[in-house]
């Protein structure tokens, strides 16, 4: 298993401005995963953030709105950035490890954005 | 390209059947079921891969067409316990390693 422990878990922003939201885990992954869930919605993936080398973004998601950072196995960043009403959302960061079965999948608490 | 759920929304009673279905269009190595109490992260329930392999953990078990790239979520005797919104996360051939969630399913287990 894993243990995520992401932060802030709830910010309330204004319109312009950036926020960038921490992912911590207690051990190390290869991959960390960044996900978006808009109230009552499903999860979309916004990119997948690899040590080393420069995130994977999904159709729809881009660098420069979501710059993330990947400094070592155990942390990543993801900043929302010049922020805008539509970015009200939930942002979970997730990874996934070794399981009896195949690979499991965690998530963090979540950072709850408000954005006015 | 995101997985179906159907339904999208199930009440039932205490000790009530369920089924949830996920439907891909795309090839898929596995599915992941999670399910989701208001507020919390998603929590893992359970992993199939390609080879239609039924799982299942107390009163909840899953199966996985390969061929026709179906999973469905069996709740059995559900409990209160199990409200919340289920969801299916799909891993496919072609783009392994990361998920793409289902719209998920809201479930409701009334006393």
């Amino acid at each position: 298993s894993a243990v995520i422990s992401q932060k802030p878990s709830r910010d309330i922003c204004q319109r312009g401005t950036s926020l960038t939201i921490q992912c911590q885990v207690d051990s190390q992954v290869t991959m960390m995963f960044w996900y978006r869930q808009q109230p009552g919605q499903s999860l979309t993936l916004i990119a997948t953030a690899n040590q080393g080398s420069e995130a994977t973004y999904e159709s729809g998601f881009v660098i420069d709105k979501f710059p993330i950072s990947r400094p070592n196995l155990t942390f990543s960043t993801l900043t929302v950035s010049n922020m805008s009403p539509e970015d009200s959302s939930i942002y979970l960061c997730s990874v996934e490890v070794p399981g009896r079965a195949n690979t499991e999948a965690f998530f963090g608490q979540g950072t709850r954005l408000t954005v006015v | 390209q995101q997985p179906v759920q159907s339904p999208q929304a199930v009440i039932l009673r205490e000790g009530e059947d369920a089924v949830i279905n996920c439907s891909s269009s795309k090839a898929l190595y596995s599915v992941h079921w999670y399910r989701q109490k208001h507020g919390e992260a998603p929590v893992f329930l359970m992993i199939l891969l390609k080879g239609g392999e039924q799982k299942g953990h107390e009163k909840i078990s899953a199966s996985f067409n390969e061929k026709k790239q179906q999973s469905s979520l069996y709740l059995t005797a559900s409990q209160l316990s199990y409200s919340g919104t289920y969801f299916c996360g799909t891993e496919r051939v072609d783009s392994s390693y990361k998920l793409i969630f289902g719209s998920g399913t809201r479930l409701l287990v009334r006393p």
